[in-house]
């Protein structure tokens, strides 16, 4: 049973160009979350998703950051016109549903490591 | 506040026990997590508390939890080099739903 997987490991982008990073859930969950941990920091939430459905946004900057968990396929974290601030790793994680996720925890992906230069 | 505190380092001989402490923020936390990462890597997690429990032991592992204090900690028992990683604290309130706060994480070095 594949754990979470995220795609690229490693992203490299230029200022003002576009982000987009991948995460495809555990078998069965229908739950994702987006963190982003800079250098030294722990992880700060970002984002909540059900299918088709944001529940919870309130973490993620208001501008260029927006994140989609499609019916069919993997959820989406797209970042526009990235700047250097932006450079950090981008966990993803999931959770068979919101109850069983405060039972059993969040199953994190390896991360993408998005670098601006 | 949003703050989950660890401290930072603990070095400790291979063998020995470490001690890796948290405070958190929230009375109405509802399960309390530890987690490692290694260099480079995702988030393992190691285990788990219920806030209607003061101890709970998995083989070296021994989480123990001050409700009244907000204090959490784990416990390694004959701690190994493979142990040397960072381990990070995290709450989940009840007041909302899903999302994990996180410590800074304490970064334990395990010395042969």
């Amino acid at each position: 049973n594949a754990g979470v997987m995220q795609n690229p490991r490693h992203l490299v982008r230029r200022r003002g160009q576009e982000a987009r990073l991948r995460c495809s859930p555990m078998k069965g969950h229908s739950h994702v979350y987006w963190y982003r941990q800079l250098p030294e920091e722990g992880l700060k939430f970002m984002v909540y998703l059900q299918k088709e459905n944001i529940i919870d946004e309130s973490g993620m900057p208001k501008e260029r950051f927006s994140a989609e968990f499609p019916k069919e396929g993997p959820s989406i974290l797209r970042i526009q016109q990235v700047v250097r601030g932006d450079s950090a790793a981008y966990f993803c994680a999931s959770s068979p549903g919101s109850g069983t996720n405060a039972i059993f925890g969040q199953f994190f992906g390896p991360g993408t490591r998005l670098t601006v230069l | 506040g949003e703050d989950v505190e660890q401290s930072l380092f603990l070095s400790v001989r291979e063998g020995d026990s470490s001690v890796i402490n948290c405070t958190y923020t929230d009375s109405s936390s509802t399960y309390l997590y530890w987690y490692k990462q290694e260099p480079g890597a995702g988030l393992q997690l190691l285990t788990y508390i219920f806030s209607n429990m003061d101890m709970k032991q998995d083989q070296r592992l021994t989480v123990l939890l001050n409700k009244k204090d907000k204090h959490l900690s784990l416990r390694i028992a004959d701690t190994q080099t493979g142990d040397s990683a960072i381990y990070f604290c995290a709450e989940n309130r009840g007041s909302t739903l899903g999302r994990l706060y996180f410590g800074r994480g304490t970064q334990l070095t395990v010395w042969p």
